[in-house]
């Protein structure tokens, strides 16, 4: 079965700096997604970044970046130039490319924004 | 609607009644998700839908709980007898195919008193 770890409870960053919160997952497919999503304290999950795991090139959304690396299945998140409203929780998701698939995520990672 | 479309936002109810939450997608989108986020803690799967095909109803915590939907359109995911340990977050997604992210309602807070 497949499953998505993020290990990190919850992380703190400074503003303006940049971090990085980790996610791992196990699978023995080769053509999936990996998704972060971000849920405010409005609770709306938000889709940040998608990646593609055919694709080599890591994904970039403007100030939010992965380093996929397949052969470990480490699919992590960097929030460079951090701002107060980046503090949420941050969620790591899996899908298969199959349609029949559902959404798989981790426990999620609390991210902390000091002023 | 431009999004997905969650109602109510809040149910406060008894223990031992039955509630109904209402999910609306987007339109033309084929997958439903509903999954349960207790508080402080991650999503968990409930029920996936997929245009015709069986739903998947693996993630169902027990047969108190039931979802239905209407072809492509409206899902309704029903809690029969509910207890405290019920108290959550339901979220409900919806995706336009397989290439393509699900997107979430605001989700429903229940609080069994």
């Amino acid at each position: 079965a497949q499953t998505v770890t993020q290990s990190q409870p919850e992380m703190s960053v400074q503003e303006a700096e940049t971090v990085t919160l980790s996610c791992t997952y196990d699978t023995s497919e080769s053509d999936y997604y990996l998704f972060w999503y971000k849920q405010p304290p409005s609770r709306q999950m938000i889709l940040v970044i998608r990646q593609e795991a055919y694709k080599q090139q890591n994904a970039t959304e403007n100030r939010f970046s992965v380093n996929f690396q397949k052969a470990a299945k480490s699919f992590s998140l960097k929030i460079s130039d951090s701002q107060l409203g980046d503090a949420a929780m941050y969620f790591c998701a899996y899908r298969r490319r199959d349609s029949s698939y559902k959404l798989i995520f981790g426990s999620g990672t609390r991210l902390l924004v000091r002023p | 609607g431009a999004g997905v479309s969650q109602s109510p936002s809040n149910k406060v109810t008894e223990k031992g009644k039955d509630v109904e939450l209402r999910c609306d997608p987007i339109s033309g989108h084929t997958a439903l998700y509903w999954y349960r986020q207790r508080l402080g803690q991650g999503l968990e799967f409930l029920i996936y839908f997929q245009g015709n095909s069986a739903p998947d109803k693996s993630g169902l915590p027990s047969d108190r709980f039931s979802a239905e939907r209407t072809g492509e359109s409206v899902s309704t995911l029903t809690i029969q007898r509910t207890q405290q340990e019920d108290s959550a977050v339901y979220l409900c997604a919806s995706r336009k195919d397989r290439n393509t992210e699900a997107f979430f309602g605001q989700g429903t807070r229940l609080t069994v008193v």
